[in-house]
């Protein structure tokens, strides 16, 4: 098994530019989170899908922030126009969303700098 | 909101002993409270979790405990070696929102050789 991929592993750019985060979640998982993790504020959950709806974005920080998924093998963070106190980790988490299974798998984080 | 407070922040021991960290969490309704470990420039990685219906749960040399009274479970990682020093976090599931997780502010281990 692949684990959780996300791309690009590193994303340096100016503020301003739109920048798009990717995530393939493990295979037959249906169920995907976006984390932003930062010195300040920890670990914290954006959004996250299940079945490829998404539940609960009430993390997501403003409007500059989207999220979809298309389909259960690939879901995008995107960021619009960024800032640079949007540098941080981003990681791509999936579970298997069946009931009782609340194991979640991180993938190995973008790490993010807007200048 | 549920709330997961962790302890120490930060943690170091000597190879060979061994390493306790606690949380606390707020929501009774909580069941699942997994430990995540992450070395630098990695994701967190599952390392153990545990039910709300066990009050321990080993895996070699690492165990967790749970305390559902008091609202609290704590890691015991025992003969710590220095390829345990990475940071360590605690989580508690809130299942009135779906699975999401709330995590601790995390503790950063070193094992000094």
């Amino acid at each position: 098994d692949a684990g959780v991929i996300q791309s690009p592993r590193h994303e340096v750019t100016e503020m301003g530019q739109e920048v798009t985060l990717r995530c393939k979640p493990i295979s037959g998982h249906n169920s995907l989170f976006w984390y932003r993790q930062t010195m300040m504020r920890g670990l914290e959950l954006l959004i996250y899908f299940n079945n490829n709806v998404p539940i609960d974005d009430s993390g997501m920080p403003e409007d500059r922030f989207s999220a979809k998924m298309p389909n259960a093998s690939f879901s995008t963070l995107k960021i619009q126009p960024s800032e640079p106190r949007d540098s941080a980790v981003y990681f791509c988490a999936s579970q298997a969303g069946d009931a009782g299974k609340y194991e979640q798998y991180f993938g190995p984080g973008t790490r993010l700098t807007v200048t | 909101g549920e709330n997961v407070e962790q302890h120490p922040s930060t943690l170091s021991v000597q190879e060979g002993d061994s390493a306790v960290i606690k949380c606390t969490y707020s929501d009774s309704a909580s069941n699942y409270f997994p430990w995540y470990k992450q070395e630098l420039g990695k994701g967190p990685q599952l390392i153990i979790d545990i039910r709300s219906n066990v009050g321990e749960k080993k895996d070699q040399r690492i165990a967790v405990t749970l305390n559902k009274t008091a609202k609290h479970f704590s890691l015991h990682i025992t003969e710590t070696q220095p390829e345990d020093s990475a940071v360590y976090f605690c989580a508690a599931l809130l299942p009135e929102y779906g699975n999401k997780l709330v995590f601790g502010a995390g503790t950063i281990l070193r094992v000094k050789s």
